[in-house]
């Protein structure tokens, strides 16, 4: 595997179920975060994790809830989500001490709530 | 705080022609741009980015951006378009929070449509 992945590339889940993103970087990056991408609007920045450590949360409902076991898995658990959750989700990761801030993308998980 | 304008949401170009994308950004300083390219169900593909130094930067697949500080502007162009670069376009800044990691700043986009 190379670059940034993300499984499952597609989710579609109840309103009352539970289920969880899983993103990996092999960059031997040190920093990962998730977007959300709805339609018709910007991609919304949701977590940003430096060095395993959470340092941005953008206002986002409790029932994300970001998980960073290392430097390159991230995880993002979902529970109670509402059908306006419905989008693609986003992981990207980044060397924090390049000082370039260049982000590299996966390919996304396009997440249905019904 | 920081917001990026892409002022066109679809542009239609014909094969072989040349291609402008505008972004235009807000920010008190200099911040690191970037255009990013999705295709349909993929995620995000760097295409170029600009931190300092020479304006005109080249990127990945022909294209190449200028900065331009007076205008806050950091334009996409592509001499020829090929059918394959219909996607959707999308400029970036970024490091405006100062910290090394920094989430980004998106526009909302343009989708490309090339014409046969």
């Amino acid at each position: 595997e190379t670059g940034v992945t993300q499984t499952p590339r597609h989710l579609v889940m109840g309103m009352t179920n539970k289920k969880s993103l899983k993103c990996e970087q092999h960059l031997g990056h040190n920093a990962m975060y998730w977007y959300k991408q709805s339609a018709k609007k910007p991609l919304e920045l949701m977590f940003v994790y430096s060095l395993e450590e959470r340092v941005e949360n953008n206002s986002v409902p409790s029932r994300f809830s970001p998980e960073c076991p290392n430097s390159s898995h991230l995880f993002l658990h979902l529970h109670t989500l509402q059908p306006e959750d419905s989008a693609l989700y986003l992981c990207a990761s980044s060397q924090e001490s390049s000082g370039t801030y260049t982000q590299y993308f996966g390919p996304g998980t396009r997440l249905t709530v019904l | 705080a920081q917001s990026v304008t892409q002022p066109d949401i679809h542009i239609t170009v014909s094969e072989g022609a040349s291609l402008e994308l505008r972004c235009n950004y807000s920010y008190g300083a200099t911040p690191y741009l970037f255009w990013y390219v999705q295709s349909p169900g993929q995620g995000l593909q760097l295409l170029l980015k600009y931190f300092s130094g020479d304006t005109l930067v080249q990127g990945i697949k022909g294209f190449e951006a200028e900065f331009k500080r007076s205008q806050s502007s950091f334009n996409l162009r592509k001499p020829s378009v090929h059918w394959s670069d219909a996607a959707e376009y999308f400029c970036a800044v970024g490091g405006v929070s100062g910290g090394g990691a920094d989430g980004l700043t998106f526009g909302k986009g343009t989708h490309l449509i090339i014409q046969p």
